[in-house]
């Protein structure tokens, strides 16, 4: 049982390149989250998918696509990034959203650095 | 922002000691969680306090909330330096069921 996986850990792109950060989760959950972290702040919502088939707005969109291609993987795409995408990212999932106390499980992270 | 705000923003304390950390934020919620953050990973969680209690216990952790003044802490007992780590408390908007994560306090415990 490996719970939430993310790929790549770390990843370094040029200005105006364009990416997929990968994540899965095998905990059959419904609802899976895209998160940014920068130095000095707590987590910011990018993305989130309340079951298969939706996806969401979160607090930073701007600049980020999301897919949930099925119940267990929900990627992020960056088509032409930007320094400010400067961050870790880390996908969340829990087992329905979590307006009743659900429990969000965290993958490790990916850190993207643009040039 | 929606963030919440943590206080203080870092504890260096020896191990032994208790370490208290406070969370305040903005809107209505129906729950209040804290995470723990090792450096360099993901976020783990620690525990859950729903909006109508007012205290709860789960091993050397006691977590607290006032709703009246939208505030929550969290206490860690007799600290050990396998507590270094970042804490950070999230709450449910009752409104819009966003997780909103606040800043974060980096806790330092020196063996």
């Amino acid at each position: 049982n490996a719970g939430v996986t993310q790929t790549p850990k770390f990843q370094v792109l040029k200005t105006g390149q364009s990416m997929t950060l990968q994540c899965a989760q095998d905990m059959n959950h419904n609802s899976m989250y895209w998160y940014r972290q920068d130095p000095g702040m707590g987590l910011r919502l990018i993305y989130y998918s309340a079951s298969e088939g939706t996806t969401d707005k979160g607090e930073v969109p701007n600049g980020y696509n999301v897919s949930r291609l099925n119940k267990r993987e929900f990627s992020l795409r960056l088509e032409s990034a930007a320094p400010s995408q400067t961050s870790v990212y880390f996908c969340a999932s829990s087992a329905t959203l979590l307006a009743l106390g659900e429990t969000q499980y965290f993958g490790p992270g990916t850190r993207l650095l643009v040039l | 922002s929606q963030q919440g705000e943590e206080d203080p923003q870092a504890l260096s304390i020896q191990e032994g000691e208790n370490a208290t950390m406070n969370c305040s934020y903005k809107t209505s919620i129906n729950n209040l969680q804290w995470y723990r953050q090792n450096s360099g990973r993901g976020l783990v969680h620690l525990i859950l306090i729903r909006s109508n209690e007012r205290e709860k216990h789960s091993g050397r952790l006691r977590v607290t909330l006032d709703t009246s003044k939208k505030s929550s802490s969290l206490l860690i007992t007799a600290s050990r330096a396998a507590d270094t780590a970042s804490y950070f408390c999230a709450t449910v908007d009752s409104g819009t069921y966003k997780y909103i994560f606040g800043t974060g306090t980096r806790l330092k415990v020196l063996a």
